[in-house]
Formats: C-alpha cells, sequence, structure tokens
C-alpha cells in the first residue's frame, strides 16, 4: 500500500531559522509529488510540482527538493507570515487510480 | 493561477436537514473534481471524485446515498449532505485539475465549514 509520511509533525521557528520538512514516501512508479501551503480554515494553497528525482523548485523563501524516496521543503530565514501546514502529495498508479495521497501535514510556527 | 470557489463558506444547519455545496472553477474547464472532508488538526481525507456527465467514484466507507455528487457542467460541482447529523460536521473542500495536464495538480477551494446542531 502506498504510503506519504511526513516529518516532524509540529516545528517551531524563530524568525529567520532556517529549517527542513521532510515527505517520505513509498510507492511504484511515482508520476508527480505536490506540495501545498494551508492556513487555517482555508484550503489548500499549491505551491510546487517534482516529477523526477533531482528536480528542484523555489518560490521565495522556499525551496522544494526530490530524491527517490523522499522530498524536502527547505524553508530559508523563514518569517511569521510563513506559519501554516505544509501539505505533500504523491501521485501514482496505484490500483489503476492516480489520484494523489496526501500526508498528514506538518504544522510551522515561525515566532517574531 | 487556476482558481476554484466555494459556497457558501459556512453554514449551520439543523440536525435531518440537507446542505447543498458548489465548487466552482472559475477560470478553467475541470472535467474532475474532487470532494474532500477534514477533521481538526487532521489531513485531507478524499470524499469522491466528480467527473462532468458520469457518476461520481466514491471512496470506501462513504455512503454515496447521504452525500450527493453531481457534477452538471464543466464548471460546477455539488455536494449535498443529506439528512445531516453532528457527526457530518466537518471542513468540506473541493479541488479540480485542469483537464489535459496529465498530472494531478489540484487546485482547492477556499472549503466550507458546516455545522450540524
Amino acid at each position: 500500500e502506498d504510503q506519504v509520511t511526513q516529518s516532524p509533525e509540529a516545528l517551531r521557528l524563530q524568525e529567520g531559522e532556517s529549517s527542513s520538512l521532510n515527505c517520505s514516501y513509498t510507492v511504484s512508479g511515482l508520476r508527480g509529488l505536490f506540495w501545498y501551503r494551508q492556513d487555517p480554515g482555508k484550503g489548500p494553497e499549491f505551491l510546487f510540482t517534482l516529477y523526477s528525482a533531482g528536480e528542484e523548485k523555489e518560490k521565495e523563501r522556499l525551496k522544494a527538493t526530490l530524491t527517490k524516496k523522499e522530498s524536502f521543503l527547505h524553508i530559508t530565514a523563514p518569517k511569521p507570515e510563513d506559519s501554516a501546514t505544509y501539505l505533500c502529495a504523491v501521485q501514482a498508479p496505484s490500483g489503476g487510480s492516480y489520484i494523489p495521497t496526501f500526508g498528514r501535514g506538518t504544522s510551522l510556527i515561525v515566532h517574531p | 493561477g487556476a482558481v476554484v470557489s466555494q459556497h457558501p463558506s459556512w453554514v449551520i444547519c439543523k440536525s435531518g436537514t440537507s446542505v447543498k455545496i458548489e465548487c466552482r472553477s472559475l477560470d478553467f474547464q475541470a472535467t474532475t473534481m474532487f470532494w474532500y472532508r477534514q477533521f481538526p488538526k487532521q489531513s485531507l481525507m478524499l470524499m469522491a471524485t466528480s467527473n462532468e456527465g458520469s457518476k461520481a467514484t466514491y471512496e470506501q466507507g462513504v455512503e454515496k446515498d447521504k452525500f450527493l455528487i453531481n457534477h452538471a457542467s464543466l464548471t460546477l460541482s455539488t455536494l449535498t449532505v443529506t439528512s445531516a447529523h453532528p457527526e457530518d460536521s466537518s471542513f468540506y473542500i473541493c479541488s479540480a485539475i485542469e483537464p489535459g495536464q496529465g498530472y494531478y495538480e489540484q487546485y482547492f477551494g477556499p472549503g466550507t465549514r458546516l455545522t450540524v446542531t
């Protein structure tokens, strides 16, 4: 069975303290790995899609990387407005379906 | 970027009544939409896949007679919670994908908070 595991469950950082969030997966035939940001009481906001190992994508203070087993979301010099839950999802042909499987998310709090 | 809206953003209803939630893709045609529910501090739970012009595909354990899904056009899918009970109170979120992309980059609506009293 496909699994997507995110760690840590929760992370508290001081403003400016860089860190990384992890998304590990066990799927066959990965088609895409997606990162989303979700603020409380709102729907997830699309951030990145990674398609193959070695790929990297950046957006402001965020950088997503992908290996054959995991993805990292690096946050450089975070600001309080980066506080949110970050979700990753994996798309692979499981049982004939390509519907992405979501992890439980990492709740990030950045203190000023 | 692709924009998805939901209406209403929150609703309170009495036990036994039905509630309809709308999901619209505003700037693209969505042949496929997804419906999720999310409990506090938990991840998204896929309820069903909605395809335009055909019956929805429900995930295991989701009562299709209770959660009625209709995808009547390329920009609108609706979720009707029938005979709602307090345990149906949750945050319901829809998402849509642009056709022909091949990769399921989902664009999510803002969510609907349902409270059943």
